[in-house]
């Protein structure tokens, strides 16, 4: 069974521009989640949709966007990139919504803001 | 307020040594999940374990074992005969019955010696 994908693995952007990750669940996961990863600031959760709702949002500003697909897969957007993007962008996907579920990360996309 | 504190941060051991990884968290909830996370340099986090609030059952998985204490609010972690292949951050969190983000603790670089 293939785990959760993420592309792409790595970029590289310029201030002001914007960026889309992609996640694609493992098969049959209806609940997809993000979190940023950086040295300051630890793992922080961004938001989490389930059946194309946005379910729970972290404190980020509204820069940070997402969505999900009929077919479970998701995307962020940040826009009007800052310096401080600069993190690893995990996506991860579990079965539910609701604290019961094991959660699965994929490997991450690297973003690098110059 | 949720919280996981992991005060270690960093370990260093040498091969076959036995190292214990601290976790600390706070919940109002009375029921609630904890999990053990290892990233690897290439930034996946890989599942080790998910407990619920009410197994306080320690748990041993090869040469890993769990001790939950609700007592002390803590969640510890044992590699038993440690190996290189161990080296990696090892991340502990907490999520809550109604919403499944994940709360984060800071986590613990373990390196293994050869």
């Amino acid at each position: 069974k293939a785990g959760v994908t993420q592309t792409p693995r790595y970029l590289i952007k310029t201030r002001g521009q914007q960026v889309t990750l992609s996640c694609s669940p493992i098969s049959g996961h209806r609940s997809v989640s993000w979190y940023q990863q950086t040295p300051g600031q630890g793992l922080q959760f961004l938001f989490e949709y389930f059946s194309e709702t946005q379910r729970n949002k972290g404190n980020f500003p509204g820069r940070f966007s997402g969505r999900q697909f009929s077919n479970s897969r998701s995307e962020m957007n940040v826009s009007t990139l800052e310096l401080g993007d600069s993190a690893l962008y995990l996506c991860a996907s579990s079965p539910f919504t609701g604290g019961g579920n094991t959660i699965y990360f994929g490997e991450g996309s690297w973003l690098t803001v110059v | 307020a949720q919280k996981v504190t992991q005060a270690q941060t960093e370990i260093s051991v040498v091969e076959k040594e036995d190292v214990t990884l601290d976790c600390v968290y706070e919940t109002r909830d009375t029921t609630y999940y904890l999990f053990w996370y290892k990233q690897p340099p290439s930034g996946e986090l890989v599942f080790l374990i998910r407990r619920n609030s009410f197994d306080e059952q320690n748990e041993i998985s090869g040469r890993y074992s769990w001790n939950f204490q609700k007592s002390t609010s803590s969640f510890n972690f044992t590699i038993t005969a440690s190996q290189v292949v161990d080296s990696a951050v090892y991340f502990c969190a907490l999520s809550e019955l109604a919403l499944g983000r994940l709360y984060f603790g800071r986590g613990t670089q373990l390196t293994v010696w050869p």
